[in-house]
């Protein structure tokens, strides 16, 4: 079974401009995750989707980010503009079982940008 | 709301040594608690799970068991090699209300470990 591909692997952009990641699930895991690590940390939940419906976005800086999983499959994540401090390794994951299930995420690889 | 909370590293041991990683919880349901592992370089992986209290989870020679009563999960293994060496990570995953239908996962600081020869 293919694991979840993510890209690009590293990124280097200037603070203010924009920037998308891409993530492409485990086939069949309805839920979807973006996380945010910073270096030293644990990895912070920016957005959740079950299917292609948003279900916790209450940590995603929304003036700045934005995030879309069109047709319940891979998704995107986008920054614009980005700040210094969005310097970090964009982690998804997804999961198959449904809610209440206790089921294990399964990560990709990670996607890690540096704002100069 | 949910939380967890695990020992402050980085911790060092000798190959062979035992390796206790604390883990514990606060939670206002019944959550599932994971500890996943992530090498240099790499993404998270599941290492071990419970799902329930006195569940005990197991991988790789890691064991952590599921104590409701001190609300912990602390991560146990009688002989570390130097290929243990990574950040590992513990994580619950709960209902942040009864009525909600998606589970609220939470990952812990992170606790790394270094294991030298």
């Amino acid at each position: 079974e293919a694991g979840v591909a993510q890209s690009p692997r590293y990124k280097i952009i200037e603070k203010r401009q924009s920037v998308a990641f891409w993530c492409n699930p485990i086939s069949g895991h309805a839920t979807l995750y973006w996380y945010q690590q910073i270096l030293g940390q644990g990895p912070k939940l920016l957005i959740q989707f079950q299917n292609n419906g948003v279900v916790d976005d209450s940590q995603l800086p929304k003036d700045r980010f934005s995030a879309e999983r069109l047709k319940g499959v891979d998704s995107t994540l986008k920054i614009q503009p980005a700040k210094l401090e969005d310097s970090a390794v964009y982690l998804c994951a997804s999961r198959s079982t449904g809610p209440g299930t206790g089921g294990a995420q399964y990560f990709g690889p990670g996607t890690r940008l540096t704002v100069t | 709301g949910n939380s967890v909370t695990q020992m402050e590293g980085p911790v060092t041991l000798s190959e062979e040594a035992f390796l206790t990683i604390n883990c514990t919880y606060t939670a206002t349901g019944y959550p599932s608690l994971f500890w996943y592992v992530q090498y240099p370089g790499e993404g998270l992986q599941l290492l071990l799970k419970a799902t329930k209290a006195d569940d005990k989870g197991s991988n790789k020679g890691f064991e952590a068991t599921y104590r409701k009563e001190t609300t912990s999960f602390h991560l146990e293994k009688g002989s570390v090699q130097v290929s243990d060496s990574a950040v590992y990570f513990c994580a619950l995953s709960d209902r942040p209300f009864m009525k909600t239908s998606y589970d609220k996962v939470i990952f812990g600081p992170g606790t790394s470990l270094s294991v030298i020869p």
